[in-house]
């Protein structure tokens, strides 16, 4: 069975600067990796993909995330963080099923 | 575009009621999807229909059953309303292809008393 993980239940970062938001993963076969974003009361927003090719995926927003295989993590960055970027953000896999599997989520919190 | 229409967005039931949530996607899309939003709990996926005329249990499926009327449309019911069924509940579209997004809708917000 697939799984994600998401470490962090909530991350602090200053505006301006950078912010990593974590995210492991387990699933038999290629992964199809994503990262959502949501604001309050609002539906989930397609932030960026990973499929194939380049380990470094880059986003809306100026997100940007990256594949590592070995440690079977994608990793959601962003160089400068604004704080209009705060906001719950998910991680999610899915394999060779049609179904999307989604980890618990992480609270990124911007201070100005 | 709409996207993905989900109606109603907020209902308050009593134990015991019934219910249907409605899903209409404008995208084309094969494959539908039903999850509920628990606070720590992330996104927990209820059923799926990966094409028009299938569908197929996730991971939290008891107390609920679905419809996909037809490619657009994939309702969700509720039976027998119980105060764990209080949740937000969002309804979702995609290709159906591996590497291909889902699309969500805005949220239900269902509350039973």
């Amino acid at each position: 069975a697939q799984s994600v993980a998401q470490p962090e239940d909530q991350v602090n970062v200053a505006e301006g600067n950078p912010l990593t938001v974590k995210c492991t993963y387990s699933v038999s076969g290629n992964p199809y990796l994503f990262w959502y974003v949501q604001y309050p009361n609002r539906g989930l927003q397609f932030l960026l993909k990973y499929i194939t090719g380049d380990n470094l995926v880059k986003g809306s927003y100026g997100f940007e995330a990256e594949f590592n295989k070995s440690q079977t993590s994608f990793h959601l960055k962003k160089p400068s963080a604004l704080v209009s970027d705060s906001a719950l953000y998910f991680c999610a896999v899915r394999d060779s099923e049609s179904t999307l599997t989604f980890g618990k989520g992480t609270m990124l919190l911007v201070s100005p | 575009n709409a996207g993905v229409t989900q109606t109603p967005k907020f209902q308050v039931l009593k134990t015991g009621q019934s219910m249907t949530l409605q899903c209409a996607q404008d995208m084309n899309h094969n494959s539908m999807y039903w999850y509920r939003q628990d606070p720590g709990m992330g996104l927990r996926l209820i059923y799926y229909s990966a094409s028009e005329g299938t569908t197929d249990k996730g991971e939290v499926p008891n107390g609920y059953n679905v419809s996909r009327l037809n490619k657009r449309e994939f309702s969700l019911r509720l039976e027998s309303a119980a105060p764990s069924q209080t949740s937000v509940y969002f309804c979702a579209s995609s290709l159906g292809r591996q590497g291909t997004e889902a699309f969500f809708g805005q949220g239900t917000r269902l509350t039973v008393v």
